[in-house]
């Protein structure tokens, strides 16, 4: 099965960087990803990590250390906007071979003016 | 037009009634999955299905059942609903191999009395 831990709540003020974490646990490991859901919407794929190192995505980057289990989702030049809950999600064994995701809790990111 | 659509969007239902929740997609994909999310609590994995003939409990099946009647939908039951099933139900898909990227419908918010 799988863990993951990620904060549940980060503050921060518009055009700043924030950085949410996330640790886990996998008895395999294929890919961390990040999601993006803004109150009473649908959660929206922000990127992916397969390797250790950075990916960066315009204003978004995220990073991954397999050996740390870790990885970290950056979010620079904050908006207003960026205002919403953020997921890791881990690919588990699903069945005949197949990967099926689970998520961590979310983490609410609260951007200030 | 959306490329994964849930109906109803909004369901409120007293206790043991029958509910189906229903998810349609365009996106061509073989995989579909239903979660359920509380607060706090991320987003769970109710059942998964690969393609039409392939239904697959997730980590959260019991008291629902799904089926799969085409490739491009897969309903959700709930067969006696009960209050600690309130929560707002999401529909997704993804393609085989790859990033296996998460693509989700709106969501149904639930209500149970």
């Amino acid at each position: 099965g799988q863990s993951l831990e990620q904060p549940s709540e980060v503050t921060a003020v518009e055009g700043a960087i924030v950085q949410i974490n996330c640790t886990y646990q996998t008895s395999g490991f294929y890919g961390l990803s990040w999601y993006q859901q803004h109150d009473g919407g649908a959660p929206t794929f922000l990127s992916y990590n397969a390797l250790d190192g950075l990916e960066e995505t315009g204003r978004f980057s995220s990073f991954l250390s397999r050996s740390d289990s870790y990885g970290y989702l950056l979010l620079q030049e904050l908006q207003m906007k960026d205002s919403a809950s953020y997921f890791c999600a881990v690919r588990d064994q699903g069945v005949r071979g197949s990967y099926i995701p689970t998520f961590g809790r979310g983490t609410s990111l609260i951007v200030h003016p | 037009d959306a490329d994964v659509t849930q109906t109803p969007r909004n369901r409120i239902t007293k206790t043991g009634k029958r509910i189906m929740l229903e998810c349609s997609q365009t996106k061509g994909h073989d995989r579909m999955y239903w979660y359920r999310q509380d607060p706090g609590l991320g987003l769970r994995l109710i059942y998964y299905s690969f393609d039409v003939k392939d239904i697959n409990k997730g980590e959260i099946s019991d008291g629902y059942s799904v089926s799969r009647q085409a490739q491009a939908k897969f309903s959700l039951s709930l067969e006696s609903a009960i209050p600690n099933q309130t929560a707002l139900y999401f529909c997704a898909t993804s393609e085989v191999g790859g990033r296996e990227t998460q693509y989700f419908g709106p969501g149904t918010r639930l209500l149970v009395l």
